[in-house]
């Protein structure tokens, strides 16, 4: 079956402690990306990457990072979380035609 | 900079009738448009995808139109039953692949 699978699905810590939030797609899709979802915001992008060792930045990176080792794989890491980073995070992979395939989210909350 | 609007923010309406999401974008210059749904805490299911080439798009009771000339895209759901209550959300896809989310629009079928 056809999926992305984000680990952990709910996640409470505290400022400061790095945390890396794990995505993995089994599609052999080249393109993935991480979004975060805040009431009265929507989705917004924090990175994409176009393909294995090839990231960028997308509309909110700061106080996160990514890396793309692998295809399947894409964490997104926050070094030094602060409150201001709770939100509901989803990472997805796109298929070739530009359909978007979304994990089922992890709740991150930054006490 | 891309911007993504969705009118109305929410939607209730009774079991059966006919109804139209409505979503507009202010840059034509697009790869493709999606729609999605979001169910209460849980990930975002692509619904349609409509190419910057094609005019609409058919998956059983819902047809996606695109008209890029005037940057609106609507969603019309045939016959709505209970079941399609959900948060419904359109994106648009630049050349880059950066998606753009509007705010969603929260529909609610009445039994």
């Amino acid at each position: 079956e056809a999926q992305v699978t984000q680990n952990p699905r709910y996640l409470i810590t505290v400022t400061g402690k790095k945390l890396t939030v794990t995505c993995s797609q089994n599609m052999n899709h080249e393109y993935m990306s991480w979004y975060r979802q805040d009431p009265g915001l929507g989705l917004r992008q924090i990175y994409y990457s176009m393909n294995v060792e090839v990231t960028d930045k997308g509309d909110v990176p700061e106080g996160y990072k990514v890396s793309r080792k692998e295809k399947r794989n894409f964490p997104l890491i926050l070094e030094s979380p602060s409150p201001n980073q709770t939100s509901l995070y989803f990472c997805a992979s796109t298929g070739g035609t530009g359909e978007l395939f979304f994990g089922e989210g992890s709740r991150l909350t930054v006490l | 900079k891309q911007e993504v609007t969705q009118i109305p923010a929410a939607l209730s309406v009774p079991e059966g009738e006919n109804l139209v999401l409505n979503c507009s974008f202010t840059d034509s210059a697009i790869y493709n448009l999606q729609w999605f749904r979001q169910d209460p805490g849980k990930g975002l299911t692509s619904l349609l995808l409509i190419q910057s080439s094609q005019r609409e798009q058919t998956s059983g009771r819902l047809n996606a139109s695109l008209d890029k000339s005037s940057g609106r895209s609507t969603l019309y759901i045939a016959a709505s039953q209970p079941g399609d209550s959900a948060t419904y959300l359109c994106a648009s896809s630049g050349s880059a692949r950066q998606l753009t989310f509007g705010s969603g629009t929260q529909l609610t079928v009445l039994p």
